[in-house]
């Protein structure tokens, strides 16, 4: 699987949107971006995948970039309970395949 | 509620003593997983199970031993761990396809601590 390269940190005022970037150079053309969130202590969440057209589901939107080498993670207006550290994962298609984590982005939500 | 529960939430166990985690997912998928969370570290694979045979294991010590009776269920026996071993263990089941298959749900981990 491809690796991704995520800022370790970042910080987002609480109504506003949070735009957490992700780089995958080296991804092939049939591995898939997921995001994940884990709030503390708690189990990974699935957020959203896509392949290479953008995504937009009830929790974020995801912007793919046209030769596909990075993504952007949109939470359109954080709240506090979004405070997490959120993964960017590339992920080859096919049986069982395996989620391999990095160290993700810390988002801290403030008032 | 994600649909993949597990057991105990908690778990304090000596280095002499043996236990087991349970999984169990209620969602019809076919593949299930075990992961750990030590402190400050990323989460990292430890077993993958496909239609209940065991298609992966990342060079985990034989103190671990994983067991999958059906494609609901997942086991997770521990024996004469060490102190190092106290972490968070995560499974997870998604279901595996060539489309890239579905998501992977997460249970909300069993927080282990060797004494």
């Amino acid at each position: 699987d491809a690796k991704t390269t995520q800022p370790p940190s970042m910080d987002c005022a609480e109504g506003r949107a949070a735009n957490l970037p992700c780089n995958h150079s080296t991804i092939s053309g049939n591995e898939y971006v997921y995001w994940y969130r884990q709030i503390h202590s708690q189990g990974p969440q699935y957020i959203i995948h896509g392949l290479k057209n953008n995504e937009t589901n009830e929790m974020a939107s995801l912007i793919i970039t046209e030769d596909r080498k990075s993504s952007t993670l949109i939470l359109p207006h954080a709240t506090l309970r979004d405070t997490a550290v959120y993964y960017c994962i590339v992920r080859v298609a096919g049986t069982a395949s395996k989620l391999t984590f990095g160290t993700g982005t810390r988002l801290q939500v403030t008032l | 509620e994600t649909g993949v529960t597990q057991t105990p939430r908690h778990l304090v166990m000596g280095m002499t003593n043996k236990k087991s985690l349970k999984c169990e997912q209620h969602l019809g998928h076919n593949a299930m997983y075990w992961y750990k969370q030590s402190a400050k570290k990323p989460l990292e694979l430890m077993f993958v199970y496909n239609f209940k045979e065991q298609t992966e294991n990342n060079s985990v010590p034989s103190r671990f031993s994983p067991e999958c009776p059906n494609s609901s269920h997942l086991f997770l026996h521990l024996h004469t761990l060490q102190p190092e071993d106290s972490a968070l263990y995560l499974c997870a089941s998604s279901q595996a396809g060539s489309d890239g298959g579905t998501e992977a749900f997460f249970g909300q981990g069993t927080r282990l601590t060797v004494v």
